[in-house]
């Protein structure tokens, strides 16, 4: 079973530019969760989906970030004016279900804003 | 809003030693937790999880953790360590609502385990 894939792995940008990250989760998994995990800290959650409708994205910076995940398959997270502060790693992952289960994660992509 | 706290950064042990890593946390109601393992460069992976019943849970490679109420407490455990088992360890806690959980975990902000040869 393939796990769950991302791209890039890495990102080097401007402040001011945009990027986006994508992200493949397991198939068959319904939930698809993104997270933030700026450099020894653990993930915050920014946004996540079941199936293509967004549960929560309360923690998302909505003035700059957006994701989507049109077919309820795979997803983009875009940045669209990049800062300092988003420098981290973004880590995508799936479950089953609303997540009681274990959540799989992906490799992440990790993003250095200059 | 659930917290989860994680007071040690850094445990370093020898290989075969046993070792702890702590994990509390704080919320009302009734609540998911689980352990996940971060190696370098890689995205977490599960390791265990606990909603209910037995307080003592087993999981992949010899980890096990228990569950204490009257601490807040999830405090990870291996009885005898192998030095592929140097990574960071997460703690995480979601809300479960009788049976329904809602997916949003919460992280700690992890303990570096070095396990030295």
């Amino acid at each position: 079973e393939a796990g769950v894939t991302q791209s890039p792995r890495y990102a080097v940008l401007q402040e001011g530019q945009a990027v986006s990250f994508w992200c493949d989760p397991i198939s068959g998994h319904d939930t698809l969760y993104w997270y933030q995990q700026p450099r020894d800290q653990g993930p915050q959650l920014l946004v996540y989906f079941r199936d293509e409708a967004v549960i929560d994205n309360s923690q998302l910076p909505s003035d700059r970030f957006s994701a989507v995940r049109p077919k309820g398959t795979n997803s983009t997270l875009k940045i669209q004016s990049a800062k300092q502060g988003d420098t981290a790693t973004y880590l995508c992952a799936s479950s089953l279900g609303w997540g009681g289960d274990e959540q799989y994660f992906g490799p992440g992509t990790r993003l250095t804003v200059l | 809003t659930q917290t989860v706290s994680q007071s040690d950064a850094h445990v370093t042990v020898f290989e075969g030693d046993s070792v702890e890593l702590r994990c509390n946390y704080s919320y009302g109601g009734s609540i998911y937790l689980s352990w996940y393992i971060q190696h370098h460069g890689r995205g977490l992976q599960f390791l265990l999880k606990y909603y209910s019943g037995n307080p003592v849970v087993q999981g992949v490679n010899g980890f096990e953790a228990e569950f204490s109420k009257s601490d807040s407490s999830f405090h990870l455990r291996k009885a005898s360590v192998h030095w592929s088992d140097s990574a960071v360890y997460f703690c995480a806690a979601s809300m479960g609502n009788t049976g329904a959980n809602t997916g949003k975990l919460t992280f700690g902000h992890g303990t570096i385990l070095r396990v030295h040869p």
